[in-house]
């Protein structure tokens, strides 16, 4: 079985600053990690995935996320926001074969100020 | 526009009745996913199917709450005897499997209010 945790509920932040979002996963197997993105009303879009090779993955609008297995984390981040970033952020954690069926963390919600 | 549809988008009913939502994936997906998405929560995996085979349920998934997708095109998830606690958006998923890991593409969900 896995689990995701996602540090921060919220996270304010002023637009063009930086940003991360915190996700620490436990797994007894081999994972892939994903973040998603959802706006109000409307279904969940990949932002981006690691499956395998470098630990760096690059996304959509301009995300990158690092995973790194030795502190089973796989951290979201933007170098300068958008108030169109505001929106719910989830990380999720799927076994590496078989269903692939995501397990997702509770979200967190990026609010971006002008 | 050819992604996954989900009607209605909006759903109010009192305890006690029956509700039925559809699903339309992607035209090639083989495999449908249904999800449930409570306030302050991600979704949480229901059940999912490959053509028109039920291939897992999650515990989830109680006995008032069944799945079909008959022809292996679109979807239904019937919940009979709605309680307040079924009040959640129920979101839809299809994917194209070809063996290996293939994204999954989500529809808009239907918010479901039980009252």
């Amino acid at each position: 079985a896995q689990s995701v945790t996602q540090l921060d509920s919220q996270v304010p932040v002023f637009e063009e600053a930086p940003v991360e979002l915190r996700c620490n996963y436990s797994s007894s197997v081999s994972v892939y990690l994903f973040w998603y993105v959802q706006y109000p009303n409307q279904g969940l879009q990949l932002l981006l995935k690691y499956l395998s090779g470098s630990t760096l993955v690059k996304g959509i609008n301009g995300f990158e996320a690092e995973f790194n297995k030795s502190q089973t984390s796989f951290h979201l981040r933007k170098p300068s926001v958008h108030i169109s970033d505001t929106a719910e952020y989830f990380c999720a954690v799927s076994p590496s074969g078989g269903s692939y069926i995501p397990t997702f963390g509770r979200g967190t919600s990026l609010i971006v100020h002008p | 526009d050819t992604g996954v549809s989900q009607d209605p988008r909006h759903k109010i009913t009192k305890r006690g009745q029956n509700v039925t939502f559809r699903c339309d994936p992607i035209s090639e997906h083989n495999r449908l996913y249904w999800y449930r998405q409570t306030l302050g929560q991600g979704p949480e995996f229901l059940t999912y199917f490959q053509n028109e085979a039920q291939l897992e349920k999650s515990r989830l998934l109680s006995d008032r709450f069944s799945a079909e997708r008959p022809k292996g095109s679109f979807s239904t998830l019937e919940i009979q005897r709605t309680e307040q606690g079924d009040s959640a958006m129920y979101l839809c998923a299809s994917s194209l499997n070809t063996g290996s890991y293939n994204e999954q593409f989500f529809g808009p969900g239907t918010r479901l209010t039980v009252l």
